[in-house]
């Protein structure tokens, strides 16, 4: 079947930028999201990329896509305490959406 | 406004209990879904309406039971539920319905469910 991986971890110091990567295997994707996942919480939907696009930038976010690698990667710059969650991010083509395992990002002071 | 409500946020209920979870969107969204994710894990697919029609079960038991009343909400009612259906169940919303995965779904911020 198709898959969506990331890395299970990441640790950063505050004020650093974060770099969150994922890699996925299915080549009719549309639509690339990432979503924020708090202790407890929902998923919160923070930024998403047509397929046809290589960057997308929002605030503090940017989001790469190299569709020819299938790659894509979150970057938050200036990271702050409140960013410590977990990242999932996700694929999605006419016929299914598949999220991967998640990356908990973890904000040092 | 971007938001999915959902009640309860929390709910502990014996395997013999019959009980409800709601979700509700006011933004004219046509697909609404219910997933399930268990802890460190990400969301699994349960079911998806599409113009209050079920389009999707992911061969879900049938001790989960969904119901979409009206394009603004959508139930899920549960009976004789085992330990293991401990989760969160999160519901989201998607704006046409036609193509569901082809949209940008918005979450709600989940019911964490406790079967004992």
């Amino acid at each position: 079947g198709e898959d969506v991986e990331q890395s299970l971890f990441l640790s950063v110091r505050e004020g650093d930028s974060s770099v969150i990567n994922c890699t996925y295997t299915d080549s009719s994707s549309t639509y690339l999201y990432w979503y924020k996942q708090e202790p407890g919480a929902g998923l919160q939907l923070l930024t998403y990329i047509f397929s046809n696009m290589d960057m997308k930038q929002d605030q503090r976010l940017t989001v790469l896509l190299n569709k020819k690698d299938k790659h894509l990667s979150l970057r938050i710059a200036d990271t702050q305490t409140g960013d410590s969650a977990i990242y999932f991010c996700a694929e999605s083509n006419n016929n299914d959406m598949r999220f991967g395992a998640g990356t908990r990002l973890t904000v040092k002071p | 406004d971007t938001e999915v409500t959902q009640t309860p946020k929390h709910l502990v209920m014996g395997m013999t209990n019959k009980k409800s979870l709601k979700c509700e969107q006011h933004m004219g969204h046509r697909a609404m879904y219910w997933y399930k994710q268990k802890a460190k894990k990400p969301p699994e697919l349960m079911f998806v309406y599409s113009y209050e029609k079920l389009s999707i079960n992911e061969s879900v038991p049938s001790r989960f039971s969904p119901e979409c009343p009206n394009s603004s909400l959508l139930n899920l009612h549960l009976h004789a539920l085992q330990p293991e259906d401990s989760a969160l169940y999160l519901c989201a919303s998607s704006a046409s319905g036609g193509s569901p995965y082809q949209e940008t779904q918005y979450f709600g911020p989940g019911t964490r469910l406790l079967v004992l």
